[in-house]
């Protein structure tokens, strides 16, 4: 079955460092891949997708690049933000139906001033 | 436009009880899918409604029952419940013409004593 496994954390971080969170996956045919993230006490908001492989996803100065080769889908930024402090998780859903996604365990960020 | 949303916010019940939780999807949505999300896990996949009829169950026993009405609006129904069942639940919609990307709600928090 599909499963996703992603960096354990957390991960703790300064203001303006650079931020990579791995993610592999496992999946018959061709997935989509996706990156949520989780404020305290909120839902899940979608990041960003990647419908195909060598595509990216970006929003917010997060970005990830289906690898098929490698199956991963690590999110990365630039410079983060105390703002940016959230859980993060990846998921995998079928084709053209994220309504029955898998997701990773999550990682916790916490970024500091 | 209102996004999706879910009532109660918060429940308390003790075990063996049941418990009815509900969801509002996105207006023009017509997937609706449930995941159930422990402490310190990613989301687990419970149901899927689409057009008032199943598209797909996770793992989990049969205590687990949901249903879709006419208006898209969702509930799903917990049985006998035990103190595993203690979790987050989250609802997710999406749309037709952009099925592979889903809104989550602010979830439900169910506690069992």
């Amino acid at each position: 079955g599909n499963s996703v496994t992603q960096m354990e954390g957390p991960v703790t971080l300064s203001e303006e460092a650079f931020l990579t969170i791995n993610c592999t996956y496992t999946a018959t045919g061709y997935p989509s891949l996706f990156w949520y993230v989780q404020y305290p006490g909120e839902g899940l908001q979608l990041l960003l997708k990647a419908t195909k492989a060598d595509d990216k996803g970006s929003n917010k100065g997060f970005e990830a690049t289906y690898r098929k080769e490698t199956t991963s889908f690590h999110l990365e930024k630039g410079s983060v933000q105390v703002s940016d402090s959230a859980v993060y998780f990846c998921a995998l859903s079928g084709y053209s139906n994220a309504g029955k996604s898998t997701f990773g365990d999550g990682t916790t960020l916490t970024v500091k001033p | 436009d209102a996004g999706v949303t879910q009532s109660p916010t918060h429940l308390i019940k003790t075990r063996g009880q049941q418990v009815t939780l509900r969801c509002s999807p996105i207006s023009g949505h017509k997937s609706v899918s449930w995941y159930q999300q422990v402490l310190g896990q990613g989301p687990q996949f419970i149901f899927q409604y689409y057009e008032k009829e199943e598209r797909g169950r996770g793992n989990f026993p049969d205590r687990f029952s949901a249903r879709q009405f006419p208006n898209y609006s969702s509930e799903l129904n917990v049985n006998a419940l035990l103190l595993g069942d203690s979790a987050l639940y989250l609802c997710a919609s999406s749309s037709p013409d952009r099925a592979n990307e889903q809104f989550f709600g602010p979830g439900t928090r169910l506690t069992v004593l």
